[in-house]
């Protein structure tokens, strides 16, 4: 089946400094591609939906300029976190969609100290 | 607004036995997707089985079927003969196959523990 690659899968970055998180579908062209925040125990939360060349819609709530997502290409979407701050550290998932399927990177876990 | 119920957070059964897992979800919408998804303490969402709201027959995958009453809105899980590598959280989970921009509405999930 289809693969969704997350980069990194694990990191720890300082209080006030920004991350990225690169999601990349590796064997084919993904017209969306969503973000996903976990917390412990709990189930999906949808933060963004992005679009290649195009403004990514964020959900109520989520604030777009802490959360920046670029969908550079039809399989790379980037995620951001700007400022990071210790109420940020969660796991990240994003998935991928062609035109019928959807399929989920393997997660980032964000620790923010 | 699609909403997907999950009323048990935790289920436990028994090595070669069978678990059926509920999932009830509301819709005005008549063509969707219904999906269980598998995700392990490795946290990586897998897919366990899908079903297509226009489709009759229940899906089946090897030792993981489904009950779907789409008058009910009902759409349950039935693992059988359970396995160890069964353990894991289940979410339950609609797509709208109208709006294709629509993200998946996960339900809650459901903890399952595989005894040996």
């Amino acid at each position: 089946g289809a693969v969704v690659s997350q980069h990194p899968s694990r990191v720890i970055c300082k209080s006030g400094t920004s991350v990225k998180i690169e999601c990349r579908s590796l064997d084919f062209q993904a017209t969306t591609m969503f973000w996903y925040r976990q917390f412990p125990k709990q189930s999906l939360m949808l933060m963004a939906t992005s679009n290649e060349g195009s403004k990514a819609t964020y959900e109520q709530g989520v604030e777009k300029d802490k959360f920046l997502i670029n969908h550079a290409s039809l399989t790379l979407s980037t995620l951001t976190v700007t400022s990071a701050h210790p109420e940020d550290s969660s796991f990240y998932i994003c998935s991928a969609r062609d035109y019928y399927e959807q399929y989920f990177g393997p997660g980032t876990r964000l620790t923010v100290t | 607004a699609q909403t997907v119920t999950q009323s048990q957070p935790e289920m436990s059964v028994q090595e070669a036995e069978t678990v059926t897992l509920s999932c009830t979800y509301d819709t005005s919408e008549s063509d969707y997707y219904l999906f269980w998804y598998k995700q392990p303490p490795s946290r990586q969402m897998i897919l366990v089985i899908r079903q297509e709201a226009y489709k009759q027959q229940n899906a089946t995958e090897n030792r993981f079927s489904v009950n779907f009453q789409k008058a009910a809105k009902s759409f349950s899980l039935k693992i059988s003969d359970s396995q160890l590598g069964d353990a894991a959280m289940y979410f339950c989970a609609y797509r709208s196959a109208i709006n294709y921009g629509q993200n998946f509405v996960f339900g809650p999930g459901t903890r399952l523990s595989v005894l040996p």
